[in-house]
């Protein structure tokens, strides 16, 4: 069966750092790649970015390029969604998901990671 | 403003059918990428309700379908049951922006 299962809610402040994750499970982690999508509350799915675990080649949405970084831990089957400086706009929903091997479809999902950035 | 259109709200009673379209443009649905459609309930994940335009993944009902012709896309749902309130958002593929897009969303209200 596959499993995308994302770390728990985080609260923060602006200015510091988050790393949130996304382990999957039940297919072959380096063959599909992973995207995150944001959702924040009460608006709209909002693609950020994509990531391939096989090679950590990487495509981010403009939007979302200059604020976060996609990476891979391919030892523990595990993608990270990544702010070194956050905003209290950055509060959201986020979501994994893996991209369809056939086309640019999200097949699977992760329960989302609810992000709060509040002074 | 999101790349692909939808109407943010649609309603219909029990046993009815309705419709949600997706107008995109040139570059993606006109540029015969793909669509696909989401089915999302307050407070969980979206869902995976429609790909490749017309395919339901294992599960979904039949009462759901898809299709597209030109720069547009519908999702049809037809006898309309209660648990069908929910959000729908589409997805395509838009070669000058070189990723994917999702519509704005949809919200199906169950009268």
């Amino acid at each position: 069966e596959v499993q995308l299962v994302q770390s728990g809610a985080e609260v923060k402040k602006p200015g510091e750092s988050l790393k949130i994750s996304c382990t999957v499970s039940g297919y072959s982690f380096t063959e599909y790649w992973i995207g995150w999508v944001r959702q924040v509350p009460g608006k709209g799915l909002e693609w950020m970015g994509i990531i391939y675990p096989g090679d950590s080649d990487t495509k981010y949405s403009p939007s979302f390029q200059a604020q976060v970084t996609l990476s891979v831990d391919k030892s523990i089957s595990t993608a990270y969604l990544q702010w070194r400086s956050l905003e209290a706009s950055d509060t959201a929903m986020y979501y994994c998901a893996r991209e369809s091997e056939s086309d640019y479809y999200f097949d699977y999902w992760g329960q989302g990671t609810l992000v709060t950035v509040s002074s | 403003q999101s790349v692909l259109t939808q109407p943010p709200s649609v309603s219909g009673a029990p046993g009815q059918r309705v419709t949600i379209s997706c107008t995109g443009s040139s570059s993606n649905i006109g540029a015969n990428y793909v669509v696909s459609w989401y089915q999302q309930f307050p407070g969980t994940a979206p869902k995976l309700l429609i790909y490749f335009n017309t395919n339901r993944p294992s599960g979904v009902p039949d009462r759901f379908s898809g299709s597209k012709s030109g720069t547009s896309a519908s999702l049809a749902i037809t006898g309309l049951q209660a648990e069908d309130e929910a959000d729908y958002y589409c997805q395509s593929y838009d070669s000058s922006l070189s990723r994917s897009v999702f519509g704005g969303g949809t919200k199906l209200t169950v009268l």
